[in-house]
């Protein structure tokens, strides 16, 4: 698998636009990048994922650099509720036909009123 | 709510007790996951279940046995347990085992004396 890179712990406003960056400048070009959050006391939650594109949903941005080395995870308006670790994962073969996760250490962000 | 069950939330057992661990999945999906997270280490992935069979097993110790009896059910059966085996196991499911997007439940907390 690819390895990443994330700041152990961020702080954002609330209210504000928390940006979350990963390095995976190992990564190759079948491999998707993912992020997840996890909330205290609860399990992981997943959030997006993308292979090139930019790419949006309900509760997230995703930017993918074009040589695709890094990515930046864009929560718009952060709230209270989204004080997490976040986990930027490069989903990598693990052989006998299955592609799997491996979390890493991710990024602590304490939303802050 | 995930749509993903884990019974019980936490469990207390000494290091010569039998216990099992079950998760349950209201998703329909087809792949079962069981990880391990220990403090200050990152998630784990220890068993991989596709369509009711075992297709990984990460040099799990044999003191962890699983069962999967369907797609919708998945059990951690421990025996013989060391105090390092204290850890929050949470159980995951995806609509099979290369989408990764999982779901994963609220993990049960274990404590080994």
């Amino acid at each position: 698998d690819a390895k990443t890179t994330q700041p152990p712990s961020m702080d954002c406003a609330e209210g504000r636009a928390a940006n979350l960056p990963c390095n995976h400048s190992t990564i190759s070009g079948n491999e998707y990048v993912y992020w997840y959050r996890q909330i205290h006391s609860q399990g992981p939650q997943y959030i997006i994922h993308g292979l090139k594109n930019n790419e949006t949903n309900e509760m997230a941005s995703l930017i993918i650099t074009e040589d695709r080395k890094s990515s930046t995870l864009i929560l718009p308006h952060a709230t209270l509720r989204d004080t997490a670790v976040y986990y930027c994962i490069v989903r990598g073969y693990s052989g006998a036909g299955s592609y799997q996760l491996t979390f890493g250490k991710g990024t602590k962000l304490s939303v802050i009123p | 709510e995930t749509g993903v069950t884990q019974t019980p939330r936490h469990l207390v057992m000494g290091m010569t007790n039998k216990k099992s661990l079950k998760c349950e999945q209201h998703l329909g999906h087809n792949a079962m996951y069981w990880y391990k997270q220990s403090a200050k280490k990152p998630l784990e992935l220890m068993f991989v279940y596709n369509f009711k069979e075992q297709t990984e097993n990460n040099s799990v110790p044999s003191r962890f046995s699983p069962e999967c009896p369907n797609s919708s059910h998945l059990f951690l059966h421990l025996h013989t347990l060391q105090p390092e085996d204290s850890a929050l196991y949470l159980c995951a499911s995806s609509q099979d085992r290369d989408n990764n997007e999982q779901f994963f439940g609220p993990g049960t907390r274990l404590t080994v004396l």
